[in-house]
């Protein structure tokens, strides 16, 4: 059974800070990585996407890996109240399907 | 270019009715997947399709649950006879390479 777990949450931080999103998975195959945010009653929406270990950066997003570690992580800078979402970690590996994990919910206060 | 559409937006049948999900990949995506999350739960594998072919439906719950895809266009779920245990919010997925998969907006089913 190929597992994905993340935190469900919630993460709580200030306007400006960072938010540090974490994930693991147990398939050690596993090619590609992705980070998805999904705001309530609405669809996923592809944010982030990882191929290779070490650190990819999109304006105010870093997306890290670590395959020795089977970890992933998504950093946000200068978080902004409209981060405030739930960020899902998603998985795939020789059969191409992504597996998801739970979902973090991130809450930024002003 | 249009997205991943989703029919209906939400759907509430009687327990032991039929219902059937559309959904409309973006042209051109050979790959379409369904999947769904109950309520607190992970969004969970249903199927896979690559055009019209069945790829990998290890993720169906049983066979009152049938999809197809037509001419590798778009796809239905069918739900049949529905259960309690069938509600939750079923998505589509599609994409073009074997990789990053642009979703739907769902399909939120609930069974009464």
């Amino acid at each position: 059974q190929k597992e994905v777990e993340q935190n469900s949450g919630p993460l709580s931080v200030p306007e400006g800070a960072i938010a540090s999103l974490n994930c693991t998975y147990s398939d050690r195959g596993s090619q590609s990585f992705f980070w998805y945010r999904q705001y309530s009653g609405k669809s996923p929406e592809l944010i982030m996407s990882i191929y290779s270990n070490g650190d990819k950066e999109d304006g105010r997003f870093t997306a890290q890996l670590n395959k020795a570690s089977q970890y992933v992580s998504l950093l946000i800078r200068d978080s902004q109240p409209s981060d405030s979402a739930t960020y899902l970690c998603a998985v795939t590996g020789g059969s191409y399907i992504p597996t998801f994990g739970r979902g973090t919910s991130l809450i930024v206060h002003p | 270019e249009a997205g991943v559409t989703q029919f209906p937006s939400h759907s509430v049948i009687e327990k032991g009715q039929t219902v059937t999900l559309r959904c409309d990949p973006i042209s051109g995506h050979d790959n379409l997947y369904w999947y769904r999350r109950v309520m607190g739960k992970e969004i969970k594998f249903l199927l896979h399709f690559v055009k019209e072919s069945k790829q990998d439906e290890s993720g169906m719950p049983n066979n009152r649950f049938l999809a197809e895809r037509t001419g590798g266009t778009y796809s239905t779920l069918k739900v049949q006879p529905a259960e309690l245990e069938d509600s939750g919010v079923y998505f589509c997925a599609s994409s073009q390479s074997p990789a990053e998969a642009f979703f739907g907006q769902g399909t939120r089913l609930t069974v009464v």
